[in-house]
C-alpha cells in the first residue's frame, strides 16, 4: 500500500464514450502526476501538477483532460479516445515537486482498453 | 535530465546477491541517481537514491562510482518477489515548479528458484 489510490483499476470503453480516472493520495504531498505505459514501452509522463497548478502538458492530446481540484485528488478525463490509447495509466505524488532527491509515489494503475 | 543505458535484461539464483548495472556518462555534477522497480500488474516503486556516496537501505544497496559515471544496484540475497523491472533514472533540478522522473526501458530481472 503506497498510499496512492487510482479508480478504477480496470476499464474498457469505446471510442466514443466519455469517462474518468481517479486517483487519491493521503501522504499530503504537494504535487501529482499522471503517467501513460503502453505496451513494451516505457513510462511516459504526461501531466504534472504542483500545489494544484498543471506545471507540465508533455504534448498529449486534447482527448485527455486532468483536473486537480485539490492536492489530494487527481483526474483524468478521457473522451473520444482511440485504440492506441489502450495503456495503463499510472498516478503519482511527491511532497513538494523538483527537490532531485524527493521520491515519487505510484499507485497501481488503471488498465484501460479502447475498442 | 542526463540518459542511463541498462541491460534490457539479466538472470539471477534465488538467495544469491544481484549486481544490476546502470551507466550514466553525462550525469552532471547535481544529478541524483534513482532507482525504481516495477513489479508485475503494479506501478513502480522507490528503491533507493544516491548522488555521491553509497548508500544502503533495506531493500538494496546501492554502490556509485569515483567518477559517478556508472552505479550498480546491489540485491544481497534475491528473493522470487524481487522479479521485476528495475529502472536507473537521473534527477536533475533546474528551479521551479515539479517536473516528475523521466524512465527508460530498465532491466528485467528474472529469478530462477
Amino acid at each position: 500500500e503506497t498510499g496512492v489510490t487510482q479508480t478504477p483499476r480496470h476499464l474498457v470503453m469505446g471510442m466514443t464514450n466519455k469517462k474518468s480516472l481517479k486517483c487519491e493520495q493521503h501522504l499530503g504531498h504537494n504535487a501529482m502526476y499522471w503517467y501513460k505505459q503502453s505496451a513494451k514501452k516505457p513510462l511516459e509522463l504526461m501531466f504534472v501538477y504542483n500545489f494544484k497548478e498543471q506545471t507540465e502538458n508533455n504534448s498529449v492530446p486534447s482527448r485527455f483532460s486532468p483536473e486537480c481540484p485539490n492536492s489530494s485528488h487527481l483526474f483524468l478525463h478521457l473522451h473520444t479516445l482511440q485504440p492506441e490509447d489502450s495503456a495503463l495509466y499510472l498516478c503519482a505524488s511527491s511532497p513538494k515537486g523538483r527537490a532531485t532527491n524527493e521520491k515519487l509515489f505510484f499507485g497501481s494503475g488503471t488498465q484501460l482498453s479502447v475498442l | 535530465d542526463a540518459k542511463t543505458t541498462q541491460p534490457n535484461s539479466m538472470e539471477s539464483n534465488e538467495e544469491e546477491p544481484v549486481h544490476l548495472p546502470c551507466n550514466h556518462s553525462t550525469i552532471s555534477g547535481t544529478d541524483y541517481i534513482h532507482w525504481y522497480r516495477q513489479l508485475p500488474s503494479q506501478g513502480p516503486e522507490y528503491v533507493i537514491h544516491g548522488l555521491t556516496s553509497n548508500v544502503n537501505n533495506r531493500m538494496a544497496s546501492l554502490a556509485i562510482a569515483e567518477d559517478r559515471k556508472s552505479s550498480t544496484l546491489i540485491l544481497h540475497r534475491a528473493t522470487l518477489r524481487d522479479a521485476a523491472v528495475y529502472y536507473c533514472i537521473l534527477k536533475g533540478g533546474s528551479g521551479g515548479g515539479a517536473d516528475g522522473l523521466t524512465f527508460g526501458k530498465g532491466t528485467h530481472l528474472i529469478i530462477q528458484p
